[in-house]
């Protein structure tokens, strides 16, 4: 059974840096394929894509939010770690992270989500 | 603003069929699988379809996807009030798919 949880800081201040950790179960992030992404939402809007990264250390990222993003992994403990830096108040979201393997020759994006960390951002 | 544009909201009786679209462009949709996702209130998204019209293990063949062009399009019949949600598409983006992207979401309420 594939579980994903987000954990980190739920209050930040403004220009702080964000580090939240993704911590999983079920899968190895050593496995072929797999990939393990990062999404935001903020209250009462729309999924925002910000980063993932592969088995293999590629990593992809938002355009709009590449200058702000880090993600790492660090396999032996089961773990994602995407930091963002110089947070301001419109970066208050829910910061999920979320699962994605092949099936063979079929790619399952995101088919296994965290349960989300609301992130607030305010002095 | 999403470079996927779905319509913001959409409305059906229990029992009837519902369509949500999903228009893109030649660099996501046109070149790209489309999948889509169910946000119930206070959740985390749950995959729907996958490679355009592919269902995962457990989800109902109520739910269908289909693509053409630039434009994806999700299909609900025999509606439920379980069903009131929001729904997302999402698919690659940019060069050799550089990034993932996802529409700005559909409301779909089941009166």
């Amino acid at each position: 059974q594939i579980t994903l949880r987000e954990s980190g800081p739920t209050l930040v201040k403004p220009t702080q840096t964000l580090t939240l950790t993704c911590t999983f179960s079920g899968f190895s992030l050593t496995a072929n394929g797999v990939f393990v992404a990062w999404t935001r939402q903020p209250p009462g809007k729309a999924l925002e894509w910000l980063a993932l990264i592969y088995w293999d250390d590629d990593k992809r990222f938002s355009p709009a939010l590449k200058t702000r993003l880090t993600i790492t992994k660090d396999t032996s403990k089961h773990q994602v770690f995407l930091t963002m830096t110089n947070m301001d108040p419109v970066d208050t979201a829910t910061y999920f992270c979320a699962h994605s393997a092949y099936s063979g020759y079929d790619l399952l994006p995101f088919d296994h989500w965290g349960q989300g960390l609301l992130v607030t951002v305010s002095s | 603003q999403s470079v996927l544009t779905q319509p913001p909201s959409v409305s059906a009786a229990p029992g009837q069929k519902v369509t949500i679209s999903c228009s893109g462009s030649s660099s996501n949709i046109g070149s790209n699988f489309v999948s889509w996702y169910q946000q119930l209130p206070g959740t985390a998204p749950k995959l729907l379809i996958y490679e355009d019209n592919k269902r995962p293990s457990g989800i109902p063949d109520r739910f269908s996807g289909s693509k053409s062009g630039t434009s994806a399009t999700l299909g609900i019949t025999g509606l439920q009030t379980g069903d009131e949600a929001d729904y997302y598409c999402g698919t690659w983006d940019g060069t050799l798919s550089a990034f993932w992207v996802f529409g700005g979401g559909t409301k779909l309420t089941v009166l």
